[in-house]
């Protein structure tokens, strides 16, 4: 089946640093990616449609100038977490969408910042 | 836009029993449910799906079936085990270039062995 990754799988870092993680699709191509944040105990949360060549979509309430979201090629994305503080601190995770329109999703990357 | 809820927040049963989890969704232009199973520190896994042109779908142990003119639709897990204790979630969406998929706030089930 299709399959998504994530890197890193956990990143701790400082406040006030920035932080990149990709999600990649390795057997197919994904036109249109997306980005969870998952804080514990509650659902996935949507931030932000990426779109291969185009900028992002984001959802109401999330900062486009603190999530930069980069969709350069047909099977990589990537979320950087600029200025990074505690309350950014969660759990993120994308998925892919294939030419069927069906997701799947990675593993997920869990950010501490300290 | 697309809301969906789902019940139970949590749900403890024992093992080789029965576990059905509901959710209902607001937009009837919805036409793809699917559920996920995401455990402990991981990201979530498709478990089953439905599509608005069918009303029931089994695999082995689990089934969805769907109500479209009520909007909800229901996960049933038979004879459960304990490595059935994780957390679902309902989603929905249009399939196609325009809807995002929409979760609902989950499910903890716990089977006690």
């Amino acid at each position: 089946g299709a399959v998504v990754s994530q890197h890193p799988s956990w990143v701790i870092c400082k406040s006030g640093t920035s932080v990149k993680i990709e999600c990649r699709s390795l057997d197919f191509q994904a036109t249109t990616m997306f980005w969870y944040r998952q804080f514990p105990k509650q659902s996935l949360m949507l931030m932000a449609t990426s779109n291969e060549g185009s900028k992002a979509t984001y959802e109401q309430g999330v900062e486009k100038d603190k999530f930069l979201i980069n969709h350069a090629s047909l099977t990589l994305s990537t979320l950087t977490v600029t200025s990074a503080h505690p309350e950014d601190s969660s759990f993120y995770i994308c998925s892919a969408r294939d030419l069927s329109f069906e997701q799947y999703f990675g593993p997920g990357t869990r950010l501490t910042v300290t | 836009g697309e809301n969906v809820e789902q019940h139970p927040s949590t749900l403890s049963v024992q093992e080789g029993d029965s576990a059905v989890i509901k959710c209902t969704y607001s937009d009837s232009a919805s036409n793809y449910f699917p559920w996920y199973k995401q455990e402990l520190g991981k990201g979530p896994q498709l478990i089953i799906d439905i599509r608005s042109n069918v009303g029931e779908k089994k695999d082995q142990r689990i089934a969805v079936t769907l109500n479209k003119t009520a909007k909800h639709f229901s996960l049933h897990i038979t004879e459960t085990q304990p490595e059935d204790s994780a957390v679902y979630f309902c989603a929905a969406h249009k399939m196609d270039s325009s809807y995002k998929l929409i979760f609902g706030s989950g499910t903890r089930l716990l089977v006690r062995p």
